[in-house]
């Protein structure tokens, strides 16, 4: 168990541009999670993964935000035109089977836009 | 939809004080509680699990919870706090429905520091 890795660890990104996070999550583990966490907030969940099949996505994803996960491993999130408010940890969990499995967090990707 | 409550943004306790921090949650059906801890700049550590059974769960470095269903409550506790157990702390609620099992709603947290 090589825990959950996120790439980069840090993104520094000017307005407009857009950014990708690679999530490769603890291997066997079918659901992957991707959460936003703004300073001094919680975890905000923003989509989910069970297989390659993306299952659910929060309003707060808007149409800048996609993520994938082809091949049922790892997960790209990509933001485009990216503003401001994006600035955030982005965290990458994991989970495996059917049922209330806990979620294994990765370290995140902190994303600052200015 | 489900929602967890924090009351406590900031707690300071002297070392080998004992800690307790409060989380209300609700949600309309049996809910699935967790406790995680949270180091500066890394991710989330699962400490314990509440799915059903037993109130008072067990976890990891020594802290416990106990889910109070009469009060909504699912408070962490630990005897004598060590300096190490100085971090960032999130109660979370899962959906007990089948359907987007395992997505997590957080709380805001509460921030423990720890003096010597």
């Amino acid at each position: 168990d090589t825990g959950v890795s996120q790439d980069p660890r840090h993104k520094i990104t000017k307005r407009g541009q857009n950014v990708t996070f690679r999530c490769d999550p603890i291997s066997e583990h079918n659901r992957l999670y991707w959460y936003r966490q703004t300073l001094g907030q919680g975890p905000e969940f923003l989509t989910y993964f069970q297989n390659e099949a993306q299952l659910e996505k929060s309003r707060l994803l808007s149409d800048r935000f996609s993520a994938e996960r082809p091949k049922g491993s790892f997960s790209t999130l990509e933001i485009q035109r990216t503003e401001q408010g994006d600035s955030a940890m982005y965290l990458c969990a994991s989970s495996f089977g059917t049922g209330h499995s806990p979620l294994h967090f990765g370290n995140g990707t902190r994303l600052t836009v200015t | 939809a489900q929602s967890v409550t924090q009351p406590d943004i900031h707690i300071t306790v002297s070392e080998g004080a004992s800690l307790e921090l409060r989380c209300n949650y609700s949600y309309g059906a049996t809910p699935y509680l967790f406790w995680y801890v949270q180091s500066p700049g890394q991710g989330l550590q699962l400490l314990l699990k509440y799915f059903s059974g037993d109130t008072l769960v067990q976890g990891i470095k020594g802290f416990e919870a106990e889910f109070k269903r009469s009060q909504s409550s699912f408070n962490l506790r630990k005897p004598s706090v060590h300096w190490s157990d100085a971090a960032e702390y999130f109660c979370a609620v899962g959906a007990g429905d089948t359907g987007t099992a395992s997505k997590l709603t957080f709380g805001t947290g509460t921030r423990l520091q720890v003096t010597l």
